[in-house]
């Protein structure tokens, strides 16, 4: 079975502070990916990543950026947090486009 | 920022009911369409990947459809059980790969 885990389930911090979410797949797949969801608004992509230190803009990259330096690893960072950024943090991965995606348990992270 | 929506947006069936929503989301440069199911405090599983216009997918109760050139897929669930109850997520791949999800349809099933 595909796991994806992800470094905290809940997570608080204060406004300004530098935040890393860290994401590891065990599957040896291309592509991974980093969303957010919130009320109402349904899983926005944030960025995604189709190998090693590559990395494309999602549909709300503003305020994050992320990093790829081994397959199994794919690192969400906040430069600093801000209170809007308050979320669930899903982290995915997938062998390609034409393949379902498999979901890591989710970070809740409230910024204060 | 690709359109994809789904409906209705919340759902409530009794158990044995047959239940269908649909997903709508731009008809060109299509690549694929995903289904998932997220049930409450798990994360989200994938139910079916569609790619080919006509394509059907089923898995026990579930079916679903796709319709590329009009650009709609419906999810059918077959006599709803209450183990059912989740929202149900559509996906939309276009030629430049980027993932577009929908808002989702949140099923509750009573007993």
């Amino acid at each position: 079975d595909v796991k994806v885990t992800q470094s905290s389930r809940y997570l608080v911090k204060r406004t300004g502070e530098k935040v890393f979410l860290e994401c590891v797949q065990d599957m040896d797949h291309e592509n991974m990916f980093w969303y957010r969801q919130d009320p109402g608004l349904g899983l926005r992509l944030i960025y995604f990543s189709y190998d090693v230190k590559m990395k494309e803009k999602g549909d709300i990259p503003e305020g994050y950026s992320v990093s790829r330096e081994k397959k199994e690893r794919f690192s969400l960072i906040l430069e600093s947090a801000s209170t809007n950024q308050t979320s669930m943090y899903l982290c995915a991965s997938s062998l390609g486009r034409m393949f379902g995606q498999y979901f890591g348990p989710g970070t809740r992270l409230l910024v204060l | 920022i690709l359109n994809v929506e789904q409906s209705p947006q919340s759902l409530h069936v009794q158990e044995g009911d047959s239940t269908n929503f649909t997903c709508s989301f731009p008809s060109s440069n299509f690549y694929a369409l995903h289904w998932y199911r997220w049930e409450t405090a798990k994360s989200p599983e994938a139910l079916f990947v569609m790619t080919l216009n006509g394509d059907e997918k089923k898995k026990g109760r579930i079916s679903a459809t796709l319709n590329t050139k009009e650009g709609y897929s419906y999810l059918y669930i077959k006599g709803s059980q209450p183990e059912d109850s989740a929202t149900y997520l559509c996906a939309f791949t276009n030629a430049g790969n980027m993932l577009t999800f929908g808002g989702g349809t949140r099923l509750m099933v009573k007993p």
